[in-house]
């Protein structure tokens, strides 16, 4: 079993609409919780992180982290072309300075 | 907001040869880095974890003597791919924590020829 588990895509969503991305995680002890957004060639960027269970809003993205399900989502609102990239979703345990553990990633498209 | 320095952004070497790439934090003390490798359409996998002043854990299946990591003061911290080969050409990414979450380096692409 994996440690980090994302829905593999590609996703693609037309302009404007509401992107979901899913990520479960193995460790029940994880304690952190990120989404970075990787474009093709380029490292990754944080979007969100999120370290209690609920809903997280800045701007368009919304996290989600449900511990008891150890479930984590990301929804993207109003998508954007420029949205289109990787999504990668990072579980860390325990102490924030500990290693990340890192899905393989969710590809999403956003056509015009 | 925090920002780490990667260079070089890429680099093309011969096999046999050595290559060193540095990751600087710039505007925080690091005083742990982390260092990913990463093939195409492939996610991140971590390779060492290097802390100031101390010697790097690596990862299962990483050979230490192969990828040399240094990581000598707060906002420096190295790793040389040493006697390269093709099949070490790829995506290497460094990331440290600053505070707020974790924070990447631009990444050096690194192809063996």
């Amino acid at each position: 079993q994996k440690e980090v588990e994302q829905n593999s895509g590609p996703l693609s969503v037309p302009e404007g609409a509401i992107a979901s991305l899913n990520c479960t995680y193995s460790d029940r002890g994880s304690q952190s919780f990120f989404w970075y957004r990787q474009y093709s060639g380029k490292s990754p960027e944080l979007i969100m992180s999120i370290y209690s269970n609920g809903d997280k809003e800045d701007g368009r993205f919304t996290a989600q982290l449900n511990k008891a399900s150890q479930y984590v989502s990301l929804l993207i609102r109003d998508s954007q072309p420029s949205d289109s990239a990787t999504y990668l979703c990072a579980v860390g345990r325990g102490s924030t300075l500990g290693r990340l553990y890192f899905g393989r990633g969710t590809q999403l498209t956003v056509w015009p | 907001g925090a920002v780490v320095s990667q260079h070089p952004s890429w680099v093309i070497c011969k096999s046999g040869t050595s290559v060193k790439i540095e990751c600087r934090s710039l505007d925080f003390q690091a005083t742990t880095m982390f260092w990913y490798r990463q093939f195409p359409k492939q996610s991140l996998m971590l390779m060492a974890t290097s802390n100031e002043g101390s010697k790097a854990t690596y990862e299962q299946g990483v050979e230490k003597d192969k990828f040399l990591i240094n990581h000598a003061s707060l906002t420096l911290s190295t790793l040389t791919v040493t006697s390269a080969h093709p099949e070490d050409s790829s995506f290497y990414i460094c990331s440290a924590n600053a505070g707020y979450g974790y924070t990447f380096g631009s990444g050096t692409r690194l192809t063996v020829v």
